[in-house]
């Protein structure tokens, strides 16, 4: 089982809908997510990070923690065709610095 | 603006070259890390130092690469010989340390250089 999983995608949504993303993770002390966007031969950007049960909102963007269910998502309101990316989820462990990555979710945004 | 700078952007070897790849942390960052990308296996994390000391490098291959950080504007990631299977994506990203409260441990906010794409022949 991998640490951090994500479904690779792609995931196709039409432009001003929701879109949706979800990531899974298999250590149950894990403190800290985030998300990060990476566009097609760039670096990973963040956008957003969150450590509490429950929503975090940020414009578009709410990442929601379940961490009883190990459960992280990323919803992405009015979705544009340049939100298309691969988002990454990724998961600080316990008692360390490092973030585990999880593969990312390939998101299309159509016009 | 700020933002860390990594040279080469692109390196083309043959197997069995030393490679060096070379990162600007953003100023003012203590936190270097350094991770290499594949389509196989997505980000990994190589190493990671704080204030020029190697925290963890257990991600990385012992026997070929090695990571230092001989001052606070410069981290090298060296592979030496390199081999086909190395050829990847390296980023490298300094971090500033977010004010948490204690559940979330020691975290960093990281920015990520541009990457230095590694095509090893």
């Amino acid at each position: 089982q991998k640490e951090v999983e994500q479904n690779s995608g792609p995931l196709s949504v039409p432009e001003g809908a929701i879109a949706s993303l979800n990531c899974t993770y298999s250590d149950r002390g894990s403190q800290s997510f985030f998300w990060y966007r990476q566009y097609s031969g760039k670096s990973p950007e963040l956008i957003m990070f969150i450590y509490s049960n429950g929503d975090k909102e940020d414009g578009r963007f709410t990442a929601q923690l379940n961490k009883a269910s190990q459960y992280v998502s990323l919803l992405i309101r009015d979705s544009q065709p340049s939100d298309s990316a691969t988002y990454l989820c990724a998961v600080k462990n316990t008692g360390f610095q490092k973030l585990v990555f999880g593969t990312g979710t390939r998101l299309l945004v159509s016009p | 603006d700020a933002r860390v700078t990594q040279t080469p952007r692109h390196k083309v070897t043959e197997m069995g070259q030393e490679v060096t790849m070379r990162c600007q942390p953003i100023l003012g960052h203590n936190t270097v890390f350094w991770y290499r990308q594949t389509m196989m296996q997505g980000l990994e994390l190589l190493a990671y130092f704080r204030n020029r000391a190697p925290l963890d490098d257990s991600g990385m291959p012992k026997d070929r690469f090695s990571a230092e950080m001989p001052d606070a504007t410069l981290a090298t990631l060296k592979i030496q010989p390199s081999e086909p299977r190395d050829s990847a994506v390296y980023f490298c990203a300094s971090g500033l340390p977010l004010l948490l409260d204690k559940s979330a441990g020691r975290t960093y906010e990281q920015y990520f250089g541009p990457g230095t794409r590694l095509t090893v022949t």
